[in-house]
């Protein structure tokens, strides 16, 4: 079937340093890819998207890759701030006659201290 | 555009009293989603609706009825509230264009007592 896997949280880093979030997923075609932000307290907004095998995902100053070899779309930012703290998911589009549904992984908190 | 809304933010219940969650968008959207999402466990699909008149059940559709007599409005109706339905309801939509992303409302939060 379809899933998400994400890496267990929580995530603690200190303001200016390196983030990755490892996400992988199964493959079934070729689902777009995608990374949600959840900010406390709010619902979930997308962050990026990708929707084919080596497409970058890009916004905000993080970026995903799509990589069909490895199945994964890990998310990174080369100098995180105080204001990405939030609960980050990543996403896959079903596939075939479910393409309309997403399949969410299970979230990873992020929080970034001054 | 206000996008998903929806109402209440915030509602505590009952065991068994019933209640309707009420999600609204405003982007012609066909397709509506309700999710549940649970502390450490991400979002789990309850019910689907791929237009007006129709509607199926995803992962976790026990204890719970949808409806969609127009494109705009997807209420999610509980009708025996339990403590297991305690949690935070996300409504989402998805038109037929585009990307394929979905657009979340802010949420309900349900406590079930």
């Amino acid at each position: 079937g379809n899933s998400v896997t994400q890496m267990e949280g929580p995530v603690t880093l200190s303001e200016e340093a390196f983030l990755t979030i490892n996400c992988t997923y199964t493959a079934t075609g070729y689902p777009s890819l995608f990374w949600y932000v959840q900010y406390p307290g709010e619902g979930l907004q997308l962050l990026l998207k990708a929707t084919k095998a080596d497409d970058k995902g890009s916004n905000k100053g993080f970026e995903a890759t799509y990589r069909k070899e490895t199945t994964s779309f890990h998310l990174e930012k080369g100098s995180v701030q105080v204001s990405d703290s939030a609960v980050y998911f990543c996403a896959r589009g079903d596939s075939g006659g479910s393409n309309y549904k997403l399949t969410f992984g299970k979230g990873t908190l992020l929080t970034v201290n001054p | 555009n206000a996008g998903v809304t929806q109402t209440p933010k915030f509602r505590i219940l009952k065991i068994g009293q019933s209640m309707t969650l009420q999600c609204a968008q405003d982007m012609n959207h066909n397709y509506m989603y309700w999710y549940r999402q649970d502390p450490g466990m991400g979002l789990k699909l309850i019910y689907y609706s791929v237009g007006a008149g129709i509607t199926d059940k995803g992962e976790v559709p026990n204890g719970y009825n949808v409806s969609r007599s127009t494109t705009e409005d997807f209420p999610l109706r509980l009708e025996l509230a339990a403590p297991s339905q305690t949690s935070v309801y996300f409504c989402a939509s998805r038109g037929l264009a585009g990307g394929r992303e979905q657009y979340f409302g802010p949420g309900t939060r349900l406590t079930v007592t």
